[in-house]
């Protein structure tokens, strides 16, 4: 049974520039949660997509947004990126709530 | 305003020794808690789990305590192997929720643990 995909798993890119990145749930999982990951801040909730609709929303700029496919895939895309932004942007997907909620092994952004 | 603390940032034991990791939190509402596990350029990975309703929760090597009154769990891992040389992080959320949307964890900052042979 395939885990979490996400990719690309690592990226470089210049202050300014937008980025999107992909998460593709395990099959049957309609939950698809974005976590942004910091040394100074440990692991912060970014926002949840449930059947293609934004359930929760942590608190980070509107420069940080999300979808969701028919399909259960995600994207997020950060917008006019800033040297901060650059984390390990993690996504975890799970059949509703926390159950079955398992991790990707995250895309490493780093922005110069 | 944290809701979920790691104050110990790192811990060093020896191999075969007890670990103990320790998480404190200010929501009441919470009323699920996790550990993870996670290693360099991985995503974290489920360690065990406890419910609100329970005080203790035990996995082979790995027991979860939880003491509502005091807002606080911890992780035993008895006997602690150079394996478990990892980042662990205490995770929490209002309910286990399965048959709703509420997929969202608040994480503390995780505790290094080094295991020594």
């Amino acid at each position: 049974k395939a885990g979490v995909t996400q990719t690309p798993r690592y990226l470089i890119k210049t202050r300014g520039q937008q980025v999107t990145l992909s998460c593709s749930p395990i099959s049957g999982h309609r939950s698809v949660s974005w976590y942004q990951q910091t040394p100074g801040q440990g692991l912060q909730f970014l926002f949840e997509y449930f059947s293609e609709t934004q359930r929760n929303k942590g608190n980070f700029p509107g420069r940080f947004s999300g979808r969701q496919f028919s399909n259960s895939r995600s994207e997020m895309n950060v917008s006019t990126l800033e040297l901060g932004d650059s984390a390990l942007y993690l996504c975890a997907s799970s059949l509703a709530g926390l159950y079955g909620y398992t991790f990707g092994s995250g895309t490493r952004l780093t922005v110069v | 305003d944290q809701q979920v603390k790691q104050n110990s940032p790192s811990l060093s034991v020896q191999e075969g020794r007890i670990s103990i990791l320790n998480c404190d939190y200010t929501n009441s509402m919470f009323d699920y808690f996790l550990w993870y596990k996670k290693y360099p350029a991985e995503g974290p990975t489920f360690l065990i789990s406890i419910s609100s309703i329970k005080d203790k929760n035990e996995d082979g090597r790995f027991t979860v305590f939880l003491n509502k009154s005091a807002k606080h769990l911890s992780l035993h891992i008895v006997p602690s192997q150079p394996g478990d040389s990892a980042v662990y992080f205490c995770a929490a959320s209002p309910s286990m929720n399965y048959g709703g949307s509420q997929g969202n964890l608040i994480f503390g900052k995780g505790t290094k643990l080094s295991v020594k042979p």
